[in-house]
């Protein structure tokens, strides 16, 4: 147990459909991201939100739309995906400020896209 | 292109003997180097990091080596165990980047250890 909880652990979705993943940390951690990992490739970051705050969003999709309504709590909404976004979606948290900043994982959701 | 590569997809090591992991990096802004371990449904977790300003960094039957010059780095466990078959993860972190704590990722090294 990591301290990071994400839900659903496995989704199946048509690419007209609306969902959403969940991801809370118990480790009072001010720093979220989401990552994606496609097979054969290596984890590639989403997006980072600092203290609620959305940092960075490293050029994705508009259809992927994240929400960050305290330090706690991360979301991911997902609508009109692609086959190709069907992956393993990461969640991390982690402290804020100098030093190391390790980065502790939840275990991911299991995305399918039909 | 590839900031952080690990070029041995896999490695397959006998217990009790020392497993090697490698790693290489391009950017000279990396700060922190991190590696992390995962098992087949379960998120990645952490093992060991070093610092840029450091060569040297062990914890337990985990070590890892920093050649900044060679921009490589590596993880060595001994001694080696079946409970250690996962894939690793070597991690950097630039030192100018604005989110602060990003960390751009290899694409692991599945490592398998026999008994």
């Amino acid at each position: 147990e990591t301290g990071v909880t994400q839900t659903p652990r496995h989704l199946v979705m048509g690419m007209t459909n609306k969902k959403s993943l969940k991801c809370e940390q118990h480790l009072g951690h001010n720093a979220m991201y989401w990552y994606k990992q496609s097979a054969k490739k290596p984890l590639e970051l989403m997006f980072v939100y600092n203290f609620k705050e959305q940092t960075e969003n490293n050029s994705v999709p508009s259809r992927f739309s994240p929400e960050c309504p305290n330090s706690s709590h991360l979301f991911l909404h997902l609508h009109t995906l692609q086959p190709e976004d069907s992956a393993l979606y990461l969640c991390a948290s982690s402290p804020s400020g100098a030093g190391v900043n390790i980065q502790y994982f939840g275990a991911g959701t299991r995305l399918s896209v039909l | 292109d590839q900031q952080v590569k690990q070029n041995s997809p896999s490695l397959s090591v006998q217990e009790g003997r020392i497993s090697i992991l490698n790693c290489d990096y391009t950017n000279s802004m990396f700060d922190y180097f991190l590696w992390y371990k995962k098992y087949p449904a379960e998120g990645p977790t952490f093992l060991i990091s070093i610092s840029s300003i450091k060569d040297k960094n062990e914890d337990g039957r985990f070590t890892v080596f920093l050649n900044k010059s060679a921009k490589h780095l590596s993880l060595h466990i001994v001694p080696s165990q079946p409970g250690d078959s996962a894939v690793y993860f070597c991690a950097a972190r630039a030192q100018d980047n604005q989110a602060g704590t990003a960390l751009i990722f290899g694409k692991g090294t599945t490592l398998s250890v026999s008994s």
